[in-house]
């Protein structure tokens, strides 16, 4: 079936740097990848859809300077936090679209832990 | 857009009673209702699903109830076990351009106990 990849699981960095978290979709490819953000105890929200070759479309309320998102290739799509504060610790994981329709395209990766110190 | 309202946020139930939550939603345009269990730290688990043109559906002690109408879709779990004990998340899904877009509910922590 398909399978998203998702890199780091964990990351642990300092105020003020960037952090770049990657989804790669292993056997099929992704025209649309979709990057959701959970808090502790909280239920996951969509931040933004990104769409290979294009740029990103951000939910109401996410600031696209500080999460950039690249979609380069169709197995491929990135997420940068740019200058990491305390509050943007969160769990982020992300989608992809399955075109061959497993799932109803609905394939997660397994999620980066973002701790900012 | 689409907004999804679940309930109850915790539930607690002895271990062989049943369990249901409840989610309701709001885009009569959504045609996908997932429910996802979601164990500490790890992504949303695919428990179960049923599109638009069913009513309901069944897989061995879950079962997944949709009225289009009423716009709300309910998640029943059989004869619990300890180790359903988890978060669980309905969400819902548009096609067209939203396709592949997923609004999730709030979440129900659900405690069997043995």
């Amino acid at each position: 079936g398909a399978v998203v990849s998702q890199h780091p699981s964990w990351v642990i960095c300092k105020s003020g740097t960037s952090v770049k978290i990657e989804c790669r979709s292993l056997d099929f490819q992704a025209t649309t990848m979709f990057w959701y953000r959970q808090f502790p105890k909280q239920s996951l929200m969509l931040m933004a859809t990104s769409n290979e070759g294009s740029k990103a479309t951000y939910e109401q309320g996410v600031e696209k300077d500080k999460f950039l998102i690249n979609h380069a290739s169709l197995t491929l799509s990135t997420l940068t936090v740019t200058s990491a504060h305390p509050e943007d610790s969160s769990f982020y994981i992300c989608s992809a679209t399955d075109p061959t329709g497993a799932n109803y395209g609905y394939t997660f990766g397994s999620g980066t832990r973002l701790t900012v110190v | 857009g689409e907004n999804v309202e679940q309930h109850p946020s915790t539930l607690s139930v002895q271990e062989g009673d049943s369990a249901v939550i409840k989610c309701t939603y709001s885009d009569s345009a959504s045609n996908y209702f997932p429910w996802y269990k979601q164990e500490l730290g790890k992504r949303p688990q695919l428990i179960i699903d049923i599109r638009s043109n069913v009513g309901e559906k069944k897989d061995q002690r879950i079962a997944v109830t949709l009225n289009k109408t009423a716009k709300h879709f309910s998640l029943h779990i059989t004869e619990t076990q300890p180790e359903d004990s988890a978060v669980y998340f309905c969400a819902a899904s548009a096609g067209g351009t939203s396709y592949g877009k997923l609004t999730f509910g709030q979440g129900t922590i659900l405690t069997v106990h043995p």
